[in-house]
C-alpha cells in the first residue's frame, strides 16, 4: 500500500533552518509529484510548492521564493523540504502529499502523518 | 479575492444532510476545474475523499462511504460536498482544493458541527 513517512518534530531557533524528510514505498517513486503543505497552528492549509521526482523540476509558491528548497533521493524514494531564515511565523505542521495524476490518470491523494516544526528562542 | 472560498462553519443535525460549498473566484470556470475534498480532524493529517469534476470525471477515496459526494453548482460557480446522513463522527474541517495555474490552491476550510 501507498505510505508516506516523515522524519520527526524539530526545534529550531529563529534565523535556523530545518530539514524534513517524506520517505515513499507502495508505488513508482518518479511516477507522481511531491508536494509540501503546511499548517500553522489552528489556521489552514498553504501550499508551499511541487517537485517532480523524475525530472527534478520544481514549482513554489511565492511567499517561500528564496528559502525554500525541495530535494529528492531516488536511491531511497524519499522527498526532502528545507526551509531557511526561520521565523516563530513559520510554526507549522509541514506535510507531505502525492499528487494524484501520473500519465494523466488520476487516483487518491496520499498524505504523511505530518513534521511539527517549532521555531522559538 | 482568493481562488476558493469556503462558509467557515456550518451546523447539521444528526441524520439530516449538509451542503459544504467551494466557491471559485468570478473569473474562472468551475467547469474546468477538478475539485478535491478533503475531511481533517483535531491532530491529523487531512484525509482524502473524493475528486469531481463531472458525473464522468469523479473518485471516490478508498473506504469512502457513499453518504460522502461531490456535485457542482455552474449557476453558483461553485463546487459542493453532499454529506447525507450525518453522524457524529463527520464533525471536521473540510477543505477543498484545486489545481490551479500549475499549483495547488485550498480554500479556507469548514468546521462542521454535528449537533
Amino acid at each position: 500500500q501507498v505510505q508516506l513517512v516523515q522524519s520527526g518534530a524539530e526545534v529550531k531557533k529563529p534565523g535556523a533552518s530545518v530539514k524534513v524528510s517524506c520517505k515513499t514505498s507502495g508505488y513508482s517513486f518518479t511516477g507522481y509529484y511531491i508536494h509540501w503543505i503546511r499548517q500553522a497552528p489552528g489556521q489552514g492549509l498553504e501550499w508551499m510548492g511541487w517537485i517532480n521526482p523524475s525530472s527534478g523540476g520544481t514549482n513554489f509558491a511565492q511567499q517561500f521564493q528564496g528559502r525554500f528548497t525541495m530535494t529528492i533521493d531516488t536511491s531511497i524514494s524519499t522527498a526532502y523540504m528545507e526551509l531557511t531564515r526561520l521565523i516563530s511565523d513559520d510554526t507549522a505542521v509541514y506535510y507531505c502529499a502525492r499528487d494524484p495524476c501520473s500519465n494523466n490518470r488520476c487516483y487518491e491523494i496520499y498524505w504523511g502523518q505530518g513534521t511539527l516544526v517549532t521555531v522559538s528562542s | 479575492q482568493a481562488v476558493l472560498t469556503q462558509p467557515s462553519s456550518l451546523s447539521a443535525s444528526p441524520g439530516a444532510s449538509a451542503s459544504l460549498t467551494c466557491t471559485l473566484r468570478s473569473d474562472i470556470n468551475v467547469g474546468t476545474y477538478r475539485i478535491y475534498w478533503y475531511q481533517q480532524k483535531p491532530g491529523s493529517p487531512p484525509q482524502y475523499l473524493l475528486r469531481y469534476k463531472s458525473d464522468s470525471d469523479n473518485h471516490q477515496g478508498s473506504g469512502v462511504p457513499s453518504r460522502f459526494s461531490g456535485s457542482k453548482a455552474a449557476s453558483a460557480n461553485a463546487g459542493i460536498l453532499l454529506i447525507s446522513g450525518l453522524q457524529s463522527e463527520d464533525e471536521a474541517d473540510y477543505y477543498c482544493m484545486v489545481w490551479h495555474s500549475s499549483t495547488w490552491v485550498f480554500g479556507g476550510g469548514t468546521k462542521l458541527t454535528v449537533l
